[in-house]
Parts: C-alpha cells; sequence; structure tokens
C-alpha cells in the first residue's frame, strides 16, 4: 500500500506535555498538508509544504505548533505546552504539483486528546 | 466567512431510497476545484471526485451522481439505491487558485445514516 501513513494513530497526553506526529506521504508528491478536525467539524487547514519549503501557515497555528519536512519526503508535526483545546485530528494530505495533481489524498489521521 | 456550506446537518434514509447532499460555495476566484470526501467511522478522509471551475459537466460513478451548477454555485451529490456502507460523514470542499497552495475549505459536513 503507498498512501499516506500517520504515526501514532492516537496519543493521550497530559496539559503541558509536548507531542510529535510523523506523516509519510505518498512517495511521488510534491505537497504535503496538515489538517485539524475538531469533532462536528469539517478539517482546518494548519500548514503545507511544497518539496522542504514550508510556503504558508493558518493563523490556526500558533507559536506553540512547529512543522518541519526536512528532505521533502517525511513530515512532523510537533505541539509543545500542549492545552485542552489542541485536542483535534490531526490529518495529513498529500498532492501532485501538476494541474492535474490537485487532489489531495488524506492519511487516517493522528487523535490527540490531551487531558 | 464560510466558503463552502452544508446545510444538512444529518439526513437519514431507509436503505434503497435516493438521496441528495447539497453544496452551496462561495468564491471570487474564476479557477477553483471542488471536491467532495467521504469520512466513514474509521475517519479517514476518501476522496469521491474533483470537478474544476470550467467544466459543468456532470458525472455519474455507479451510485454515484455530481451536479455541478455555477450559476447557482452549488455542487450536490447523489447517492440512488443508497445502501448500509453509505453511511459516513461527506464532506464539500473548495480549493481556489490563489489560496495556500490549493488547501482545501471544507464545509461542516452532512452525516449520513442508512438504515436497513
Amino acid at each position: 500500500d503507498t498512501g499516506v501513513s500517520q504515526d501514532p494513530r492516537h496519543k493521550i497526553t497530559k496539559r503541558g506535555q509536548n507531542v510529535t506526529f510523523r506523516c509519510d506521504p505518498i512517495s511521488e508528491h510534491n505537497r504535503l498538508y496538515w489538517y485539524r478536525q475538531t469533532l462536528g467539524q469539517g478539517p482546518e487547514f494548519l500548514t503545507y509544504f511544497q518539496n522542504e519549503a514550508q510556503l504558508e501557515k493558518s493563523r490556526l497555528l500558533s507559536d506553540r505548533f512547529s512543522a518541519e519536512r526536512p528532505k521533502g519526503s517525511f513530515s512532523t508535526l510537533e505541539i509543545q505546552r500542549t492545552e485542552q483545546g489542541d485536542s483535534a485530528m490531526y490529518l495529513c494530505a498529500s498532492s501532485e504539483t501538476s494541474n492535474l495533481g490537485l487532489t489531495q489524498y488524506f492519511g487516517p489521521g493522528t487523535r490527540l486528546t490531551v487531558l | 466567512a464560510q466558503k463552502v456550506t452544508q446545510a444538512q446537518t444529518e439526513i437519514s434514509v431507509v436503505e434503497k431510497e435516493d438521496v441528495t447532499l447539497d453544496c452551496v460555495y462561495e468564491t471570487r476566484d474564476t479557477t477553483y476545484y471542488l471536491f467532495w470526501y467521504k469520512q466513514p467511522p474509521s475517519g479517514e478522509l476518501v476522496f469521491l471526485i474533483r470537478r474544476n471551475s470550467f467544466d459543468e459537466q456532470n458525472e455519474i460513478s455507479g451510485r454515484y451522481s455530481w451536479n455541478f451548477q455555477k450559476s447557482t454555485s452549488s455542487f450536490n451529490f447523489t447517492i440512488t439505491a443508497s445502501q448500509v456502507v453509505d453511511s459516513a460523514v461527506y464532506f464539500c470542499a473548495l480549493s481556489e487558485a490563489g489560496n495556500s497552495g490549493y488547501a482545501l475549505n471544507f464545509g461542516k459536513g452532512t452525516s449520513l445514516l442508512v438504515t436497513p
């Protein structure tokens, strides 16, 4: 299977702890996106990369959040000093850069619970 | 402002009924893309279809069909002869050429429950 993968699938942490999530996109996809989804809502854009460059960040991405894609392959999303409001599903998606490849394919998500 | 509106929060139908999920979008771009995704209870978003703003041709795929009308800014999704396996949350999304690398703006979703 060569779809988007995310790890871990579930994470429970205590308020104030740091957490890191990983996303492995489809191998030939240049673009990688992070979204956050809370209960009963649609996913909301957080940030995206084209290759290793982080090109845009949403205002939803506070200073406690940082994302990297060091070699243009996998990406990590770190949340420092977690708060209960950070509890959500964190979704990663990837796509090609050509006009024909604008469709984003999603991973299974990482569900974060902050106690 | 919400760019994608899915007015139906929940729909419940009996198996074999037809059901239409509504989606209304808002954009000033002349080039944009519309999507439907399915999110079953497992949580993973599954891509169903993409339409380009310059192609208003409707599409049918098996029991699924999509009606794209630029005049009313709508992109509705119809499931014919619904089945229990169609139970999921369905999201309509908009991607604009000038926005965040074509990041998706999602509606709030419509939860579809199909009962036997």
